[in-house]
């Protein structure tokens, strides 16, 4: 059972809006960066947010970050079917001194 | 472009060491500004990360709670590679095994949290 805690499915109609959650603790999201991730089956997972709400190059500006707390969101406005994948949540934890990756949510495009 | 090529079986009897190894191209281990990680990933444990090394003058290693008493993680720059070993494997330790740099994407802060690239991944499978 992860640490972080993620909702395991999400769903929404194309151009719709999709909003993830995911809750940690102090020591974890409470007081460090979350960094969000995009998984297709069969690859490797791509950052899509650092830094709570920041994009990297190349992420469209439909996807947003946010942070308050001990949680944090991943939303997606506009939604498109290639945004269909599994997200995954992550953040370094100073109780543990490691990271911590969220059970991830599942993203269908109905 | 930085790569990372994994190396290592894909099946393993219980109770033996997994070896895998991550040879970098483009990119220096030795590296100030990356630490070198592997994390694995099952359908049972989701994304987990194992341990990374960096160096900063001096080698460092931190290994995730869950393996502390298994794993290590070490460095040879002769090679240009970082290796994992993990002992005394059990059908729970099956999972597609991955390395992936930790990068300064934007800054350093993002060393500890943000990987890329990653490598092709293995898929281990422990069992007799």
């Amino acid at each position: 059972q992860s640490v972080l805690t993620q909702p395991p499915s999400a769903s929404a109609t194309p151009g719709q809006r999709v909003t993830i959650t995911c809750s940690g603790s102090g020591s974890n999201i409470g007081s460090n960066f979350v960094y969000w991730y995009q998984q297709f089956p069969g690859t490797a997972p791509k950052v899509v947010m650092y830094r709570n709400d920041l994009r990297p190059s190349g992420v469209p500006d439909r996807f947003s970050g946010s942070k308050s707390g001990t949680s944090a969101s991943l939303a997606i406005t506009g939604l498109r079917s290639e945004d269909e994948a599994d997200y995954y949540c992550a953040s370094w934890d100073d109780s543990l001194s490691g990271v911590l990756f969220g059970g991830g949510t599942k993203v269908t495009v109905l | 472009q930085v790569q990372l090529q994994q190396s290592g079986p894909g099946l393993v009897k219980p109770s033996q060491t997994l070896s895998l190894t991550c040879a970098v191209f483009g990119d220096r281990v030795s590296s100030h500004n990356a630490a070198w990680n592997w994390i694995r990933q099952s359908p049972s444990r989701g994304l987990e990360w194992l341990g990374r090394t960096y160096y900063r003058s001096r080698w460092y290693h931190d290994y995730a709670v869950s393996v502390k008493s298994r794993i290590t993680i070490n460095s040879d720059t002769s090679k240009n590679q970082f290796s994992l070993q993990l002992k005394s494997l059990t059908p729970d330790d099956t999972a597609v095994y991955y390395c992936a740099r930790g990068t300064a994407g934007a800054g350093p802060m993002d060393i500890y949290t943000w990987f890329d690239p990653w490598g092709q991944g293995t898929l281990v499978t422990v069992s007799s």
